[in-house]
């Protein structure tokens, strides 16, 4: 059971480059979501998707992108990466659809971890 | 915006110790989960509350959900080592539908 999968697991960019973090789910899971995690902040939401076709922002959303390219899976893209993004993103689906309990029972990848020098 | 004040920050602890740690907000929530998240791992889910004053247990675990639904607690019981990681707690505003995560608590348990 591979449940939610990311790519890569570690990551060392230089300021402004760009790069794609691939997450894919095989749980048929309706929505998506990519967070961050930095120390003594907990799990911020970044964008999310709850069904196929849409996107939204979530508390975070500066300086990225995202694409739900089909039901399994959700890139987030960092366009000209800054130190400021320096942290360890983690994707993570649910069984919810669009409605007002659209964030529960989240199962997380094993994370990327990413530094920009 | 919301928040959940998450405490202690970090616990170090005897194994056999038991443990308790706790959120509280001014806001209200529907809904509570806790997971846990192992070193170098994406966070688990250990313990889900729906109900104010529902009291759950998973194992060595329990959490409630409490009577105002501004706050939940876990207890742990007879830690063991494997218990060392990062425990999250995360509530679902009633205001937004957004799920809210605490700071998350650190717990090494020594053997």
């Amino acid at each position: 059971n591979a449940g939610v999968t990311q790519t890569p697991k570690f990551q060392v960019l230089k300021t402004g480059q760009s790069m794609t973090l691939q997450c894919a789910q095989d749980m048929n899971h309706n929505s998506m979501y990519w967070y961050r995690q930095d120390p003594g902040m907990g799990l911020r939401l970044i964008y999310y998707s709850a069904s196929e076709g849409t996107t939204d922002k979530g508390e975070v959303p500066n300086g990225y992108n995202v694409s739900r390219l089909n039901k399994r899976e959700f890139s987030l893209r960092l366009e000209s990466a800054a130190p400021s993004q320096t942290s360890v993103y983690f994707c993570a689906s649910s069984e919810s659809t669009t409605g007002t309990a659209t964030n529960e029972k989240l199962f997380f990848g094993s994370g990327t971890q990413l530094s920009v020098l | 915006g919301q928040q959940l004040n998450q405490s202690p920050q970090s616990m170090f602890i005897q194994e056999g110790e038991d443990v308790s740690m706790n959120c509280t907000s001014s806001s209200i929530f529907n809904t509570w989960l806790w997971y846990k998240q192992d070193p170098g791992e994406g966070p688990v889910l250990l313990i889900a509350l729906y109900k104010a004053g529902e009291l759950t247990s998973n194992g060595r675990l329990t959490a409630q959900f409490g009577i105002t639904r501004k706050d939940s607690f876990l207890n742990i019981s007879a830690s063991i080592p494997s218990d060392v990681g990062i425990y999250f707690c995360a509530g679902l505003s009633s205001n937004t539908g957004k799920l809210i995560f605490g700071q998350g608590t650190t717990l090494q348990v020594k053997p």
